[in-house]
C-alpha cells in the first residue's frame, strides 16, 4: 500500500534562517506531488506541485522554493525564513484526477 | 476562475442530531469534487468523492454528499452526529491540471 510521510512534524526557527521540509512517498512511482500551507483561519494554499522528477510549478510568489531530486521525494526550502512564513505545510500526492488526494500528516511551522 | 466556497466558518450542532454542510463551486465544466475531514494537528483525510454518474455519494464515518448541478452545490451531510466528528471539514475541486482547489474550511463543534 502507499503511505506518505513528513517530517518534521514541528519546527520552530529563528527568521532569516534556512528551511527544509521533506516529503516521501512510498508503494508507487511517478505520483504527482504537491505542497500546501495552511495559515490560522485561511483553508489551503497550493504552493508548488511536481508532475515529475526536476519539474516544479509554483502557484504563488513567494519567499520559499520546492525541489524534486528523486522520484519519490519532495522538498520544500527556504534561504531565510519570514515571519510570515509560519503555518501548517501539507504534502500530497496522487495518481491522477481520478484518485483525489493523499495527505501527509503536516508539519507546523513557527517561526519566530 | 476555478473556486470553491463553504460559506459557514463555524457549524456547531447537539451530538445525534443531524448535519449539512454546505458547499459551492464555480468552474466551466462539472469538476471532480472532494470532502476531507481535518483533525486538530493532523493531515486531512479524504470522507468521499464524486466524479461523474450517481449525484449522491456515500463516504466514510456515514457521511454522504449530493452534487446538485443547478445549485452547483457540493452539500456534505449526516443524519446523526457523533462527538467524534468534531473537526474541521473542506471542500475542495479539481478542473483542470490535476490541481486541487480548496474552500476555506467549516469548523465543526459538537454539542453533548
Amino acid at each position: 500500500s502507499q503511505t506518505i510521510h513528513q517530517w518534521p512534524a514541528t519546527l520552530v526557527q529563528p527568521v532569516g534562517s534556512p528551511l527544509s521540509l521533506e516529503c516521501t512517498v512510498e508503494g508507487t512511482s511517478n505520483p504527482n506531488l504537491y505542497w500546501y500551507r495552511q495559515a490560522a483561519g485561511r483553508g489551503l494554499q497550493l504552493l508548488f506541485y511536481s508532475v515529475g522528477i526536476g519539474q516544479i510549478s509554483s502557484e504563488v510568489p513567494q519567499n520559499l522554493s520546492a525541489s524534486r531530486p528523486q522520484d519519490r521525494q519532495f522538498i520544500l526550502s527556504s534561504k531565510k525564513l519570514l515571519l510570515s512564513d509560519s503555518g501548517f505545510y501539507l504534502c500530497a500526492w496522487s495518481r491522477g484526477a481520478n484518485y483525489g488526494y493523499t495527505f501527509g500528516s503536516g508539519t507546523r511551522l513557527t517561526v519566530v | 476562475a476555478q473556486s470553491v466556497t463553504q460559506p459557514d466558518i463555524h457549524i456547531t450542532v447537539s451530538e445525534g442530531a443531524s448535519l449539512e454542510l454546505r458547499c459551492n463551486y464555480s468552474y466551466g465544466a462539472t469538476p471532480y469534487l472532494f470532502w476531507y475531514v481535518q483533525s486538530p494537528g493532523q493531515g486531512l483525510q479524504l470522507l468521499l468523492k464524486y466524479f461523474s454518474g450517481d449525484t449522491l455519494v456515500q463516504g466514510i464515518k456515514g457521511f454522504e454528499a449530493e452534487f446538485k448541478r443547478s445549485q452547483s452545490s457540493f452539500n456534505l451531510r449526516k443524519p446523526s452526529v457523533h462527538w467524534s466528528d468534531a473537526a474541521e471539514y473542506f471542500c475542495a475541486g479539481m478542473e483542470y491540471g490535476n490541481k486541487l482547489v480548496f474552500g476555506a474550511g467549516t469548523i465543526l463543534r459538537v454539542k453533548s
